[in-house]
């Protein structure tokens, strides 16, 4: 069962930076959040993970609140590459539940 | 440094048949994970091999069954295929075991369709 809440779609113009939340109100202590987005007909692509501190990498950044009950991944310039579903997901194996994740489209 | 690499890419079978996919990992990567993605159920977790001992199972049926090989190569056989069992099969490898702090990289997928 996932344990995340997502919204469904997304829209955001080129160049802008995309914010997208997700809700993991159960997450446990030692539980992980990752984020991957797969672009259609491809395998999910790895995007960022983190535990309690916000992290950032040459993709995005990962902003977690400080009771880890949300995050937001931030795209921060985005291109139309990015036009992707969004996976956000807890876990600390590999046994890893991906929900519907979030449409995201990018605008010219 | 390769990518995962999924052998076929592309798969058709009739009901009742067996069919096995292949699934070579990065270099040095020792964990396999296999997951089914269908429309409907989404990115779902069949199971996980680190150092050819399975570690976790999601709720397959025993149809469905796999294997790791002392170079981390896997193979996921699925039996007595099922109309339902079209679907994109996706192989991902890690470092270490038990995901935490590791990431997982994906193959490409397997796409099997079953007539």
């Amino acid at each position: 069962d996932a344990k995340t809440t997502q919204p469904p779609s997304m829209d955001c113009a080129e160049g802008r930076a995309a914010n997208l939340p997700c809700n993991h109100s159960t997450i446990s202590g030692n539980e992980y959040v990752y984020w991957y987005r797969q672009i259609h007909s491809q395998g999910p692509q790895y995007i960022i993970h983190g535990l309690k501190n916000n992290e950032t990498n040459e993709m995005a950044s990962l902003i977690i609140t400080e009771d880890r009950k949300s995050s937001t991944l931030i795209l921060p310039h985005a291109t139309l590459r990015d036009t992707a579903v969004y996976y956000c997901i807890v876990g600390n194996d590999y046994k890893l539940s991906f929900g519907a994740g979030t449409t995201v489209t990018v605008r010219a | 440094k390769a990518g995962v690499t999924q052998t076929p890419r592309y798969l058709i079978k009739t009901r009742g048949q067996q069919v096995t996919l292949s699934c070579s990992p990065i270099s040095g990567h020792r964990s396999v994970s296999w997951y089914q993605q269908t429309p409907g159920q989404g990115l779902q977790f069949l199971f996980e091999y680190f150092s050819e001992t399975q570690r976790n199972k999601g709720n397959f049926p025993g149809r469905f069954s796999g294997r790791q090989f002392s170079n981390s190569r896997s193979e996921m056989n699925v039996s007595t295929l099922e109309l339902g069992d079209s679907a994109l099969y996706l192989c991902a490898s890690s470092l270490v075991a038990g995901g935490g702090a590791n990431e997982q990289f994906f193959g490409p997928g397997t796409r099997l369709t079953v007539l």
